[in-house]
């Protein structure tokens, strides 16, 4: 069965702190992955996707990695600021334009002033 | 439009009505999905659109699940006879590569 698991499931720091979100996925053979932010009561908003042949991606202040081979993935977010604080969701994509998506059950971010 | 929309934002049924959610998606998606998240997890696929034509039902839970999008654009999600465990967010996405999402339904079943 294709599963998608974050940890930790919640983190707290306090603003101004670089920290690593991590994602896992048991079948290697993606097409890609894709990282989401989840506010409370909202719905999913795109932060960053790498398609598998690239290693990853950056936005700003984030930055995702891929490596397909150990099956691992890892947001990178730079200089906390408690605007970051929501939900971030990891989904892995095995089907291409006609794939759905796996999600992770998410970890749930709270930077602290 | 310039995301996607999902209508109406929140609904309350009680226990054994029908509900009906509609999705508005990116115009010019071919792909559009149905997604359940239930409170504290990730979203859980349930159906698949290529257009008109409805790809995978795979992850449709029971037959009082019914979705269409029968000219390709705005989908309709109906769920008959709700029950309890129907309550959820539903979250409706279009592709063309990257999936984008609409703000989601929540639904409470009382």
């Amino acid at each position: 069965k294709q599963e998608v698991t974050q940890i930790p499931a919640a983190l707290s720091v306090p603003e101004g702190e670089n920290l690593v979100l991590n994602c896992s996925f048991t079948d290697s053979a993606i097409y890609n992955l894709q990282w989401f932010r989840q506010d409370p009561g909202k719905g999913l908003t795109s932060l960053l996707l790498i398609q598998s042949s690239q290693r990853e991606q950056t936005s700003g202040r984030l930055n995702a990695s891929l490596d397909k081979s150990s099956g691992r993935s890892t947001l990178y977010i730079a200089a906390s600021q408690p605007g970051d604080s929501a939900t971030y969701l990891c989904a892995v994509n095995y089907g291409g334009s006609q794939g759905n998506l796996i999600f992770g059950k998410g970890t749930k971010l709270s930077v602290k002033p | 439009g310039a995301g996607v929309s999902q209508s109406p934002r929140y609904k309350v049924a009680k226990r054994g009505q029908d509900v009906a959610l509609r999705c508005d998606p990116i115009s010019g998606h071919v792909s559009l999905f149905w997604y359940q998240q239930a409170l504290g997890q990730g979203p859980e696929f349930l159906t698949y659109f290529q257009n008109e034509a409805q790809l995978d039902k795979s992850g449709l839970p029971s037959d009082r699940f019914f979705a269409e999008r029968p000219e390709g654009s705005v989908s309709t999600l109906k769920i008959q006879r709700t029950q309890q465990e129907d309550s959820a967010v539903y979250l409706c996405a279009s592709s063309l590569a990257e999936a984008f999402f609409g703000q989601g339904t929540r639904l409470t079943v009382v």
